[in-house]
């Protein structure tokens, strides 16, 4: 059973601090991992990645991936209380789960003024 | 409008009523999803479906049942809500053949059974 894990599960941070949120996953099949964004309403799309070592960013947001240590981190520079929200990540496998996206239960970042 | 809608975006339902959620796209995807949202466990697949009248289950399927009968609409349906069922309910869909395989979220339905 594929299965992904994200840690920590909550983060409170002042504006300006620098969080890494982490993602380790088990996935059969592995194709692509993915990061969303969920305020408080549906979760919206930030990154995939499918290369080892190749950084995707996204103004103050970038993310990595390792194969071979199975795991992904998201940083966030110059935190903002905008920035406060749910973030998932989530395995896409190949094979009979073609198409079929693995979630972790999401790290909730909280940043205060 | 164009995109992914649900309805009804939140409902009030007692335990043992039947209960339909209803997902309608307009991007003609092929693959659509039903996943639940609990504190603490993230996004869980209930049923996904890769293209009209194919249904499989996911992580959850248990008191749910899906249909798939037109590319654009994936009903879900609790046959007997269980206060279990209390959640948030979001819709998807992808076209997993495009590079990036990204799923497109509906609003979400929030589901209370007393």
């Amino acid at each position: 059973e594929d299965k992904v894990v994200q840690s920590p599960l909550s983060l409170v941070v002042h504006e300006g601090d620098t969080v890494t949120l982490n993602c380790s996953y088990e996935v059969t099949n592995f194709r692509s991992l993915l990061w969303y964004k969920q305020e408080k309403k549906a979760p919206t799309f930030l990154f995939m990645l499918t290369s080892s070592g190749i950084e995707k960013k996204s103004g103050r947001l970038s993310s990595i991936l390792d194969k071979k240590e199975l795991f992904s981190i998201l940083n966030i520079t110059a935190t903002q209380t905008g920035d406060s929200a749910i973030y998932l990540c989530a395995g896409n496998a190949g094979g009979t789960s073609y198409g079929k996206l693995t979630f972790g239960q999401g790290t909730i970042l909280t940043v205060h003024p | 409008d164009a995109g992914i809608t649900q309805s009804p975006r939140y409902k009030i339902t007692e335990t043992g009523r039947q209960v339909t959620l209803m997902c309608h796209q307009t991007w003609s995807h092929s693959y659509m999803f039903w996943y639940r949202q609990d504190l603490g466990h993230g996004l869980r697949l209930i049923y996904y479906s890769a293209a009209a009248d194919i249904t499989d289950k996911g992580e959850v399927p248990d008191g749910y049942v899906v249909s798939r009968s037109k590319t654009e609409n994936f009903p879900l349906t609790l046959e007997s809500a269980t206060r279990s069922q209390t959640s948030v309910y979001f819709c998807a869909s992808s076209e997993p053949g495009v590079a990036y395989n990204e799923q497109f979220f509906g609003p979400g339905t929030r589901l209370t059974v007393l």
